[in-house]
């Protein structure tokens, strides 16, 4: 079975500060990984996804992720934070075959101080 | 383009009830999922349909049904509501049924279901 773990439930940093979001994630087979942002009252929203073409993924608004198999891992990072990126990130995973059924974590509540 | 519509955006039921949640999903776009969020954790997924077939089930109990129209869009049915059931319910469209990751899940932006 699939899951992904997201350490940290709230991240503050400053504006202009590394953004970091961690996300550990356990599957079976070979994972596709995606990043997720949700704005207050609003849907999600797709910041990247890893599919195995790359491990480092680049995605919109300046974030990146990369996958790293020896760690489980899949973190988020922004060199700058910018006060619109204050939002909730949710990490998940979808193991082969099943890319509409998602796994998400738990969320991770980006703010941003001036 | 109209993105994913979601209605109602509120919606106040007492236990016991029975809920049905509508999702008109983006113009050409074949596949519905929807996925329940409670409140302080991420959202769970609990069905998806392809061209009118159910594609996929979560880890839900039977009261919760789901049909797709030849129009592609959705309805989610909740019967015998329950405390535990308030949630926002997102639903998402994409143009294909399940491996082309290349057409991503489009979200709408909710139904906030409230039960009491």
């Amino acid at each position: 079975a699939q899951s992904v773990t997201q350490l940290g439930s709230h991240v503050s940093v400053s504006e202009g500060a590394l953004v970091l979001l961690r996300c550990n994630y356990s599957s079976s087979v070979p994972p596709y990984l995606f990043w997720y942002v949700q704005y207050p009252n609003q849907g999600l929203q797709l910041l990247l996804k890893y599919t195995s073409a790359a491990t480092l993924v680049k995605g919109i608004n300046g974030f990146e992720a990369e996958f790293k198999k020896s760690e489980t891992s899949f973190h988020l990072t922004k060199p700058s934070a910018h006060m619109s990126d204050a939002a909730e990130y949710f990490c998940a995973v979808s193991e082969s075959g099943s890319a509409r059924q998602l796994t998400f974590g738990s969320g991770t509540q980006l703010t941003v101080l001036p | 383009d109209a993105g994913v519509t979601q209605s109602p955006t509120h919606l106040i039921k007492t236990r016991g009830q029975h809920v049905t949640l509508r999702c008109s999903p983006i113009s050409g776009h074949k596949s519905v999922s929807w996925y329940q969020q409670v409140l302080g954790q991420g959202p769970q997924f609990i069905f998806q349909y392809y061209e009118k077939e159910e594609r996929g089930r979560g880890n839900f109990p039977d009261r919760f049904s789901a049909r797709q129209f030849p129009n592609y869009s959705s309805e989610l049915n909740v019967n015998a509501l329950l405390l535990g059931d308030s949630a926002l319910y997102l639903c998402a469209s994409s143009a294909s049924s399940g491996t082309a990751f290349n057409s991503p899940l489009h979200f709408g932006n909710g139904t906030r279901l409230t039960v009491t």
